[in-house]
């Protein structure tokens, strides 16, 4: 039962253009979500994160959109740099479930020069 | 400010055998959870340890245990080890707190590899 879902294995841009990634979620107790970044041979880094009262949330380059109704939130980075290459992955918790993760299982970026 | 630290960062062990990893939560942090990754699916949540006790378990069999001791550090025991547990193990720390989510930060993980 997966219960966070990343469709796209893979994704590559360009340098300069918008990366897209995608997360599904059937379980309608989640209230927060969260993007982790992971680079080979070191453990996920917080990106960003949002709330379920929230539909949008920016930091710096880095913007996620819920739409509830949808169960689908999205990470758009703008402009993607090469730097932004690695793994990333769509977390959900539940308020009750004690902060405990579900992921999704990754998207690897590769933002080409 | 120290963060998140495991060890040992590789291990092999063969099926049957048992093993021990460790953690070393983020200064300020009383919680501890542990996931295991699975070469290419994302982590899995196994348990978490708040105040030495088991706070909430995911889908794994009694033979993956843990500990919490008063530093907060932790650890993952799992025992009559199987092909299958060949994976990267996470461990993440937190503050518990009663209002809001709890920011997770993790180690950069062991891999166990189970020949």
């Amino acid at each position: 039962d997966q219960q966070v879902k990343q469709n796209s294995p893979s994704l590559s841009v360009q340098e300069g253009r918008i990366s897209i990634l995608n997360c599904d979620y059937t379980n309608s107790m989640f209230d927060y979500f969260l993007w982790y970044k992971k680079y080979p041979a070191e453990g996920p880094t917080f990106l960003i994160s949002i709330s379920s009262i929230k539909d949008k949330n920016e930091d710096g380059r880095f913007t996620v959109f819920l739409n509830k109704s949808a169960k689908h939130l999205s990470l758009h980075i703008v402009p993607s740099q090469p730097g932004d290459s690695a793994v990333y992955f769509c977390a959900a918790s539940a308020k009750r479930s004690g902060s405990r993760l579900t992921f999704g299982e990754g998207t690897q970026l590769t933002v080409n020069p | 400010e120290t963060g998140v630290t495991q060890s040992p960062t590789h291990l092999i062990k063969t099926r049957g055998q048992q093993v021990t990893l460790r953690c070393s939560s983020q200064s300020g942090h009383n919680t501890v959870s542990w996931y295991q990754q699975a070469l290419g699916q994302g982590p899995q949540f196994i348990f978490q340890y708040y105040r030495e006790e088991e706070n909430g378990r995911g889908n794994f069999p009694p033979r993956f245990s843990g500990l919490q001791f008063p530093n907060y550090s932790s650890e993952l025991n799992v025992n009559a080890l199987e092909l299958d547990d060949s994976a990267l193990y996470l461990c993440a720390s937190s503050l518990m707190a009663q209002s809001s989510y709890n920011e997770q930060f993790f180690g950069p993980g062991t891999r166990l590899t189970v020949l």
